[in-house]
């Protein structure tokens, strides 16, 4: 079965403190893995996605096959990062399975 | 711009009703679906829809249709609407195929059954 599991419901940090959200995953095929991002009062949209090995606000997520780990690190947080973030995977042509998301508070 | 529209941000419904939950997105694309958002649950995938009048149960189909007749609307059918379905619901689509993988949301229908 696939499975995302984003171990955090909350994650608190300090504006300029180093975030991580973690996310895991379980897939017998080649995944191909999201971070989605939903800003308050906002629709949940693209944050990043692994194929395109990019940086986005700051923020990048590494695919590590061996230890089925999308991590999204961003070196220094702001608070405008305050969000919901959800990790997703792509099975298939068509289902993409969302984990539980990470609510992440940027303290000032 | 792709323009995912929900019919309704808000809606309150009576237990029993059947409720009509409306999502045109105006891009053409083929693969649509509705999730609902709970708080500690994420995103539950209800139902998806890869072309006209295809349909595929996702991972909570169970209290709810759908339908599409025209590529650019998916509807879902609260056949008798119940308490447990109060939720946000979201509509996405996407293209699909290389390099168009991005789903596009729609803005929530906050759905509460009394």
């Amino acid at each position: 079965a696939q499975r995302v599991t984003q171990p955090e419901k909350l994650l608190s940090v300090f504006k300029g403190a180093p975030v991580e959200l973690k996310c895991n995953y379980s897939y017998s095929g080649s995944p191909e893995l999201f971070w989605y991002v939903q800003y308050s009062r906002q629709r949940l949209q693209l944050l990043l996605r692994h194929i395109s090995r990019e940086s986005i606000k700051g923020f990048t997520a590494d695919l590590n096959k061996g230890e089925t780990s999308f991590h999204l690190k961003k070196p220094f947080a702001q608070e405008e990062d305050s969000a919901m973030y959800y990790c997703a995977l792509r099975r298939g042509n068509y289902k993409l399975t969302f984990g539980k998301g990470t609510l992440l508070t940027v303290n000032p | 711009d792709v323009k995912v529209t929900q019919s309704s941000r808000y809606l309150v419904k009576r237990t029993g009703e059947k409720v009509f939950l409306e999502c045109v997105q105006d891009m053409d694309h083929e693969n649509m679906f509705w999730y609902r958002q709970d708080p500690g649950l994420g995103l539950r995938l209800i139902y998806f829809s890869y072309d006209v009048k295809m349909k595929e149960k996702g991972d909570i189909p169970e209290g709810y249709s759908v339908s599409r007749e025209k590529k650019e609307r998916f509807s879902l059918i609260l056949e008798s609407a119940s308490t447990n379905q109060t939720s946000m619901y979201l509509c996405a689509s996407f293209q699909g195929g290389p390099g168009n993988t991005e789903a596009f949301f729609g803005q929530g229908t906050r759905l509460t059954v009394v």
